[in-house]
């Protein structure tokens, strides 16, 4: 079992409906949670940065981690066809190496 | 700034060929990582530099494999011999680690491998 489970998808959806993302993760040591956004041969990129549990919001975006369910969630709102991507969530103890879930394909079609 | 800059952007050559792949960190960044992604496997990181020295290279499949950090600006992976099973995309990553609230990877763009 990989430490950091996400479904692959893909998952489509309408302009402007809400989505969301989520990961499991088994590792407890786990303290500081991303989300990373990766557009089609590109490298990942850096979304969203959290520590430990609770909700942060940066703009259409609110990334979410509940550390007693082991579960990392990521909400667009408004989602734009620009939002196409893959997704990866990741985790990271302290000081560690990251690790990353398998990704989230996402389409939003217009 | 420019970013993570990585070279070959795409890199085709035959089984048993010695591929070289080549990164530039951030500049000011003390910490290089090397990825590996693949459909099937996902991102899977290969081995870490910390302040240009190999922290982990648990990763590392296996000793066809191997990377180097002569200086704080330059990192190079080495496959020799190569495989078709190293087809994949790698990827180089910086950060600044120290602080924990520094400890965001900047990823290049990726090296595309074919081995036929």
């Amino acid at each position: 079992q990989k430490e950091v489970e996400q479904d692959p998808g893909p998952l489509s959806v309408p302009e402007g409906a809400i989505v969301s993302l989520n990961c499991t993760y088994s590792n407890s040591a786990f303290q500081y949670f991303m989300w990373y956004r990766q557009y089609s041969r590109k490298g990942p990129e850096l979304l969203m940065y959290t520590y430990s549990s609770g909700n942060k919001e940066d703009g259409r975006f609110t990334a979410q981690v509940d550390k007693s369910s082991k579960y990392i969630s990521l909400f667009i709102r408004d989602s734009q066809p620009s939002d196409s991507a893959t997704y990866l969530c990741a985790a990271d103890n302290a000081g560690n190496m990251l690790t990353f879930g398998g990704g989230t394909r996402l389409m939003v079609k217009p | 700034d420019a970013g993570v800059i990585q070279s070959p952007r795409h890199e085709v050559t035959e089984m048993g060929q010695e591929v070289t792949l080549r990164c530039k960190p951030i500049s000011g960044h003390n910490s290089l990582f090397w990825y590996r992604q693949t459909m099937m496997r996902g991102l899977e990181l290969l081995i870490y530099f910390n302040n240009n020295v190999p922290i982990d290279d648990s990763g590392m499949p296996e000793d066809r494999f191997s990377a180097k950090m002569p200086n704080a600006s330059f990192s190079t992976l080495k496959i020799q011999p190569s495989e078709p099973r190293d087809s994949a995309v790698y990827f180089c990553a910086s950060s600044l680690r120290g602080t924990i609230q520094n400890e965001k990877l900047f990823f290049g763009s990726g090296t595309q491998l074919s081995v036929l």
